[in-house]
């Protein structure tokens, strides 16, 4: 069974559509994360969610707007999608909040903007 | 900004050899984690190590910790070529309930 999953595993795109990621994880964790993967893999948190609610956002353009319909999913909407937006998208989760715990990454999602 | 830096950036062994990388860190911290990410995939947790520990295993796994010297180890014996990956360090930013920052990791190459 896939603990952390995500949709679609490639986007490619061009410049000023939107777009959308979905994540969903079963291990019945309270926090869900996105993070942003640079092509150097430098690995930066976006977004923290806790049962729902935002906890943190990292300074993040608000072309990017995360959405968490219940603690299992929380998807990633980006407006206006820019050249630099490229990059590998993850989601993950952890039993509880921040960096406590150890966390459970999905696969990720490769955007490619052109 | 950047809070775990691993050493060496890379690193190409033979299989069967050990492999060491390191990570330092700039503030205090109530634990360390080191992740896996093999080409093309997520990153998989390896070892949690709490501040108040010094040395854990797990399998073929080994990380230190040393806090006076802000800094951690993470050794595998007898390399396999699936081990080749990247392996990062991750650190709370700050003392308390922060998110994890991680390093830019050391890439391994496990060599048949």
């Amino acid at each position: 069974d896939t603990a952390v999953s995500q949709t679609p595993k490639y986007l490619v795109t061009q410049m000023g559509n939107d777009k959308s990621i979905k994540c969903e994880q079963n291990l019945g964790h309270d926090t869900m994360y996105w993070y942003k993967q640079d092509s150097k893999k430098f690995l930066k948190i976006m977004f923290s969610y806790n049962n729902k609610e935002l906890i943190i956002n990292e300074t993040v353009p608000n072309r990017f707007s995360p959405k968490s319909p219940d603690k299992a999913h929380l998807n990633l909407h980006i407006n206006s999608l820019e050249l630099g937006d490229s990059a590998v998208y993850f989601c993950a989760s952890s039993q509880l909040g921040q960096g406590a715990y150890e966390q459970y990454f999905g696969p990720g999602t490769r955007l490619t903007v052109t | 900004s950047q809070q775990g830096e691993e050493d060496p950036q890379a690193l190409s062994i033979q299989e069967g050899e050990n492999a060491t990388m390191n990570c330092s860190y700039k503030t205090s911290i109530n634990n360390l984690q080191w992740y896996r990410q093999n080409s093309g995939r997520g990153l998989v947790h390896l070892i949690l190590i709490r501040s108040n520990e010094r040395e854990k295993h797990s399998g073929r796994l080994r990380v230190t910790l040393d806090t006076s010297k802000k800094s951690s180890s993470l050794l595998i014996t007898a390399s396999r070529a699936a081990d080749t990956a990247s392996y990062f360090c991750a650190t709370p930013r700050n003392s308390g309930n922060t998110p994890l920052v991680f390093g830019k990791g050391t890439r391994l190459s496990v060599i048949a």
